[in-house]
């Protein structure tokens, strides 16, 4: 499968704890986006890559929340002190090296639940 | 705030053609129309994309009006597995800060037998 691949598919965290998801983009992919979806909404954009570089982040990635993408390959995801308001699924997507081509892959997500 | 507003939900019987309306009426003329779905607890599908002309792939067509103020994305012969949310977006068809794409709550399309 070259598909976009996140790990975990499913994490249950204490509030409090740090949790860190792991996004694996398709292999040619430049650009690499993360979203958020809660139940019953549409994903809302968090912040994208292009290579190594972060480029724009959502004013929804609060002081809490850091992404990095170390060598413009896969990408993390971390969240620290966890609130009950984080749960949601954690989505990433990452799209062609084209300069005319902008469609987004997604992966499966990360299912986060704080209890 | 998304640009485009979508019907809540729709039904569409198996076998039949499925019409998915979308208006996007401050469109600019630079902003390309994207079509996604989401099958329930998966992540969204990229379908289809135009800018002004009608375009048509593997999985779906999408007609855009004259005007650019609305499209529709119609799946030929519709089965049980297009049971989906179907978003309907426009962005720019450039890297521009603050462009990404911008979900709405989509279409509920119930596909029934």
């Amino acid at each position: 499968d070259t598909g976009v691949s996140q790990d975990p598919r499913h994490k249950i965290t204490k509030r409090g704890q740090n949790v860190t998801f792991r996004c694996d983009p398709i292999s040619e992919h430049n650009r690499l986006y993360w979203y958020r979806q809660t139940l019953g909404q549409g994903p809302e954009f968090l912040t994208y890559f292009q290579n190594e570089a972060q480029l724009e982040k959502s004013r929804l990635l609060s002081d809490r929340f850091s992404a990095e993408r170390p060598k413009g390959s896969f990408s993390t995801l971390e969240i620290q002190r966890t609130e009950q308001g984080d749960s949601a699924m954690y989505l990433c997507a990452s799209s062609p090296r084209s300069a005319s081509s902008y469609e987004q892959y997604f992966g499966p997500g990360t299912r986060l639940t704080v209890t | 705030d998304a640009k485009t507003t979508q019907p809540t939900s729709m039904d569409c019987a198996e076998g039949r053609a499925a019409n998915l309306p979308c208006n996007h009426s401050t469109i600019s003329g630079n902003e390309y129309v994207y079509w996604y779905r989401q099958i329930h607890s998966q992540g969204p599908q990229y379908i289809i994309h135009g800018l002004k002309n009608n375009e048509t792939n593997e999985m779906a067509s999408l007609i855009i009006t004259e005007d650019r103020k609305s499209s529709t994305l119609i799946l030929p012969h519709a089965t049980l597995r297009d049971t989906a949310v179907y978003y309907c977006i426009v962005r720019v068809g450039y890297d521009n800060y603050g462009q990404n794409f911008v979900f709405g709550p989509g279409t509920r399309l119930s596909v029934l037998p």
